[in-house]
């Protein structure tokens, strides 16, 4: 069974308008938790992570993500998007004392003018 | 220098030919890692390298050869592949196996096509 989880496989959003990306995680064990972005025909880049500490973690581009252990999520938002945020966005988790970093099936994103 | 490397960019090959996928960093990094990407699908992992030996395979057929000549380089040996083959290889590298949390670096990846 998948133990990461993206509820949406495409998000189609408006430019300026507000976007969530939904991640949940299935580990009763800690974990490390990630978002990635794809951008076309590119490899994976780092947005922000959860190690521990402040449930609530940034990115340097608008960006947040907040941990949910309650709710076992770690769901993106950006208040505003771009244009250039289209792109492909994945959740991840590396289980605490493990190396292997496991991601969920993906969302797309698609701004429109 | 905060790139990982990877050649070539596209490569189109048959069932019977015997081809090599490139990935290089100069980042210091001592782990090393190849994902597979089918298209609309997540990356998959295929095999760990931690300071040059072989950490994990993801019970990976043989017909993919992974190597780690030094800290520096990683390649992916390929022979005999099949149709289903066809993906987007991706390379990647972190300071230390990613158990702590690292951050990984991953290449543009290779466009593999298997006719």
């Amino acid at each position: 069974a998948q133990s990461v989880t993206q509820l949406d496989s495409q998000v189609p959003v408006f430019e300026e308008a507000p976007v969530e990306l939904r991640c949940n995680y299935s580990s009763s064990v800690s974990v490390y938790l990630f978002w990635y972005v794809q951008y076309p025909n590119q490899g994976l880049q780092l947005l922000l992570k959860y190690l521990s500490g402040s449930t609530l973690v940034e990115s340097i581009n608008g960006f947040e993500a907040e941990f949910n252990k309650s709710q076992t999520s770690f769901h993106l938002r950006k208040p505003s998007v771009h244009i250039s945020d289209t792109a492909e966005y994945f959740c991840g988790e590396v289980k605490a004392a493990g190396n292997k970093l496991t991601f969920g099936g993906g969302t797309r994103v698609l701004v429109k003018p | 220098d905060t790139e990982v490397t990877q050649t070539p960019k596209h490569l189109v090959m048959g069932m019977t030919n015997k081809k090599s996928l490139k990935c290089e960093q100069h980042m210091g990094h001592r782990a090393m890692y190849w994902y597979k990407q089918k298209a609309k699908k997540p990356p998959e992992l295929m095999f760990v390298y931690s300071y040059e030996k072989l950490s994990i395979n993801e019970s990976v057929p043989s017909r993919f050869s992974p190597e780690c000549p030094n800290s520096s380089l990683l390649n992916l040996h390929l022979h005999a592949l099949q149709p289903e083959d066809s993906a987007l290889y991706l390379c990647a590298s972190s300071h230390i196996i990613g158990g702590l949390g690292e951050k990984l670096f991953f290449g543009s990846g290779t466009q593999l096509s298997v006719l």
